[in-house]
Formats: structure tokens, C-alpha cells, sequence
């Protein structure tokens, strides 16, 4: 069976800190994908980031930078000199490589709260 | 322009009512899923369908029925609503073959049962 754990149910920063939000995720599968998503106060999921179990690569986009490490079955999420806007709901998730039966195992979401 | 959409927005409802939801696609996947978000933000996946056939049918009561007429929809029938069926009700779409797979969501549906 899969499963996300983020640990940090919430977290509060004030605007131009950096935040590190932690993944750990357990498989029993060689390969699988990751994933983080933004859920925004309007309530829409928006998909950040995909990684894949055989791209140990740490990936920066903008102020986002993600690090993926095998060894501790961690995919942290790191947002850099946050911003308001940056407040919501931030999921990690997995998905197994099972043919057509797929299906995201969600984290249980940090929320992230960025004040002025 | 809109790629996975939901219908309707908001849904409140009485205890005992039989509703549905749709969604629709416009990206060509071959793929739709439905996932529930509860009141504490828990997103689980209840459905999915691939090119039409359902093949993933996780423990949810017999009284959501999920249907695809096509593989650029997947609607969800509720018979018989509770009070806690309320949630917010997720569609998305993917590719299968495509690499990553990833999934793009539906802006969501808020079904509230009175």
C-alpha cells in the first residue's frame, strides 16, 4: 500500500521567508511518480511539479524548488522569499506505475499561511 | 479554454435526495477520475475510468454510481443523500500512456447535505 505523510499541518511566515513544506512517502514499488499540488483559498487544485522515481535531479522553478531524496523517501518542497499569494493549501502525492489503474495517494495537505 | 469543468459550482441538498455531477473534459485523455475532499481537507480517490470502463472502484457506497457515456465525460450519480456526503467533489482527467501521467483537476463541486 502507498502512503504520503505530511507532517506539518500548518505554517505561518512572515512575507520574504523562506519555508521548506516535507514529504515522506512510503512504496513498496520501484517505480512511481511524485507530485505536489496548490490548493488556493478559491479552491482549485493546481498541479507544481512531477517527479519520477528515477530523477533524483532537484528541480527550481522561480521561488520553488523541490528536493527529492530516495534515501529518505522525501520529496520536500522549498518556496523561497514567500509571498502572500504563496498562502494555501500545498498537497504532496504518489502514484504508482500500475497500467491503466491509477490513482494519486494523496498527503494529508500543509497549509501555509503567509502574512504581511 | 477550460480543460476538466463541473457542474454545478455549489449543490445544497436535502437528506434523501438523489443528485448528480458532471464533468467534462476537452483534453483528449482517455482517462477520468472522481476524488472526494472532506472537511478536513482529505482528498481520496473514489473512481476512475479509462477509455470508458471503470477500473478503479475504491470503498464508496453503492449509492454513488458513477457513469461515462463517453471518454470526455464522467458523471456522479448520490441516491439518497447524508449529512456526511458533504464535501467537495473533485474531477480530473489524464493520459495514461503519456509519461508522468499526471492528473488536471476540475475546479471542484461543493455538495452540501441540509
Amino acid at each position: 500500500a502507498q502512503k504520503v505523510t505530511q507532517a506539518q499541518t500548518e505554517i505561518s511566515v512572515v512575507e520574504k521567508e523562506d519555508v521548506t513544506l516535507d514529504c515522506v512517502y512510503e512504496t513498496r514499488d520501484t517505480t512511481y511518480y511524485l507530485f505536489w499540488y496548490k490548493q488556493p483559498p478559491s479552491g482549485e487544485l493546481v498541479f507544481l511539479i512531477r517527479r519520477n522515481s528515477f530523477d533524483e535531479q532537484n528541480e527550481i522553478s522561480g521561488r520553488y524548488s523541490w528536493n527529492f531524496q530516495k534515501s529518505t523517501s522525501s520529496f520536500n518542497f522549498t518556496i523561497t522569499a514567500s509571498q502572500v499569494v504563496d498562502s494555501a493549501v500545498y498537497f504532496c502525492a504518489l502514484r504508482v506505475n500500475t497500467g491503466t489503474a491509477s490513482k494519486l495517494t494523496f498527503g494529508t495537505g500543509t497549509r501555509l499561511q503567509v502574512t504581511l | 479554454d477550460t480543460a476538466v469543468s463541473q457542474t454545478p459550482k455549489y449543490l445544497v441538498t436535502q437528506m434523501g435526495n438523489d443528485k448528480s455531477i458532471k464533468c467534462e473534459q476537452n483534453l483528449g485523455h482517455d482517462t477520468m477520475y472522481w476524488y472526494k475532499q472532506d472537511s478536513k481537507k482529505f482528498l481520496k480517490i473514489m473512481f476512475s475510468y479509462n477509455n470508458k470502463e471503470l477500473i478503479i472502484n475504491e470503498t464508496v457506497p453503492n449509492r454513488f454510481s458513477p457513469k461515462s457515456p463517453d471518454k470526455a465525460h464522467l458523471n456522479l450519480h448520490i441516491n439518497s443523500l447524508e449529512l456526511g456526503d458533504s464535501a467537495v467533489y473533485f474531477c480530473a482527467s489524464s493520459q495514461v500512456r503519456m509519461v508522468g501521467n499526471e492528473q488536471f483537476f476540475g475546479p471542484g463541486t461543493r455538495l452540501t447535505v441540509l
